[in-house]
């Protein structure tokens, strides 16, 4: 079955870069989640689109933003890179029918390292 | 606001013997639970979920949890344990934020560590 794609799964910038983080949600999922995932921490969500619509937000920096297309992937945008956003970025998503209404399915993430 | 708390940062169990990893939440409602497991540089992998019906849920790789409403616990357990069990278990509970939001708060995790 399609899982949730995230690209690039790895990415090296410097500081004060900017960088680009996609994520591809299952076919038919219509709500997408964005979490940060920081060294030994816990993932903390960010910010989550409902039908390419934002639909809330929690601990996401200014310097980054995001947006649902009409194909339903999602794109997180950061800019202004500081070391402390070396994190795994993951992407989840679901659907607000069915049977996966209550579960979120979560991509592999995608590694960002800041120096 | 709903939290949920994971005790133990480790927790030690040897091969073949049942473990226990331990979960409580704090919801105002009622909970929507999950359990989901990270091998390391690795994503979330869902083991399970509580949302209603038998407070004894049955999730992947023989996992299980048992929901305790009166000690408002979601601990999850596995009757005998393999070495390849050995990962890092996250509790969460869903939080809706309104706007068909439902986020997930996740406890600060346990490390489980299966001893030959």
């Amino acid at each position: 079955a399609a899982g949730v794609i995230q690209s690039p799964r790895h990415l090296i910038k410097e500081k004060r870069e900017t960088a680009t983080l996609k994520c591809y949600p299952i076919p038919r999922h219509d709500t997408v989640y964005w979490y940060q995932q920081g060294p030994g921490q816990d993932p903390q969500f960010l910010i989550s689109f409902y039908e390419k619509m934002q639909s809330d937000k929690g601990s996401i920096p200014d310097r980054f933003s995001a947006q649902q297309f009409s194909d339903y992937h999602s794109e997180l945008n950061m800019s202004s890179l500081e070391l402390g956003d070396s994190a795994l970025y993951f992407c989840a998503s679901t659907s607000t029918s069915g049977r996966a209404y209550n579960e979120q399915f979560f991509g592999p993430g995608t590694r960002l390292t800041v120096l | 606001a709903q939290s949920v708390a994971q005790p133990e940062d480790q927790v030690n169990v040897a091969e073949g013997n049942p473990l226990t990893v331990k979960c409580t939440y704090s919801v105002s409602g009622n909970p929507y639970l999950f359990w989901y497991v990270q091998y390391p540089n690795r994503g979330l992998q869902f083991l399970l979920k509580y949302i209603t019906g038998d407070n004894l849920v049955k999730g992947s790789y023989g996992f299980e949890a048992e929901f305790n409403k009166s000690q408002t616990s979601f601990h999850l357990k596995k009757p005998s344990a393999l070495v390849s069990d050995s990962a890092l278990y996250f509790c969460a509970v869903r939080e809706y934020s309104g706007a068909g939001s439902y986020q997930l708060t996740f406890g600060k995790g346990t490390k489980l560590s299966v001893i030959p």
